[in-house]
């Protein structure tokens, strides 16, 4: 089976930085996504890691560590327009399919 | 491309009723799913598809049937609505990639049902 953890809420400030953290136990790891959610919309794709290291998309990072299980994603500069929950995936055995773990959700405060 | 859409937007059920969640992509994606997400939590797998005419049980599958008779097409089918059934409703389609895993899941608006 698998187990995904994220924490439930954070806080952060215009123009701020946050990291988001999700670690992970998976039979057979795959791959991780993130994505963004706003509230009574449907998810949509952030980024995805498959190897170690951090992928870089503009204003928001994703970093993988397969050997500790851990990813985060990085948002800069923040706006208020990313105040939203962010949920963290995994593909793993059974890799059809991901388990998606229950969600950040980032408040954006002036 | 209209991507991915979903009909109904909303609906209200009595206990019992039974109704079709429809489902269709146009991106020509082999790999469909069913995610039911209850507010504030996460989104839960209920089937999904590989390919038309395969299909496979999620985590949540009770309550709920499925069907894959086009690669387009992937409607939700519940047959004795109950008040656990209430939440927002998503399906999403990926491609397969060359090794035979789900790439990027591209979701629909989501229907939000209430059983009363």
């Amino acid at each position: 089976g698998q187990n995904i953890d994220q924490p439930t809420e954070m806080t952060a400030t215009e123009g701020a930085i946050v990291q988001i953290n999700c670690t992970y136990q998976t039979s057979g790891f795959n791959g991780l996504f993130w994505y963004q959610q706003h509230a009574g919309e449907a998810p949509t794709f952030l980024s995805y890691n498959v190897l170690d290291g951090l992928e870089e998309k503009g204003r928001f990072s994703s970093f993988l560590s397969r050997s500790k299980g851990y990813s985060y994603l990085l948002l800069k500069e923040l706006q208020m327009k990313d105040s939203a929950s962010y949920l963290c995936a995994v593909r793993g055995g059974g890799y059809q399919k991901v388990t998606f773990g229950t969600g950040t959700k980032l408040q954006v405060i002036p | 491309n209209a991507g991915v859409t979903q009909t109904p937007k909303f609906r209200i059920l009595k206990i019992g009723q039974s109704m079709t969640l429809q489902c269709t992509q146009d991106m020509n994606h082999n790999y469909m799913y069913w995610y039911r997400q209850d507010p504030g939590m996460g989104l839960k797998l209920i089937y999904y598809s590989v390919g038309a005419g395969i299909t496979d049980k999620g985590e949540v599958p009770n309550g709920y049937n499925v069907s894959r008779s086009t690669t387009e097409d992937f409607p939700l089918r519940l047959e004795l609505a109950a008040p656990s059934q209430t939440s927002v409703y998503f399906c999403a389609s990926s491609y397969r990639l060359a090794g035979g895993g789900a790439d990027t899941q591209y979701f629909g608006p989501g229907t939000r049902l209430t059983v009363l």
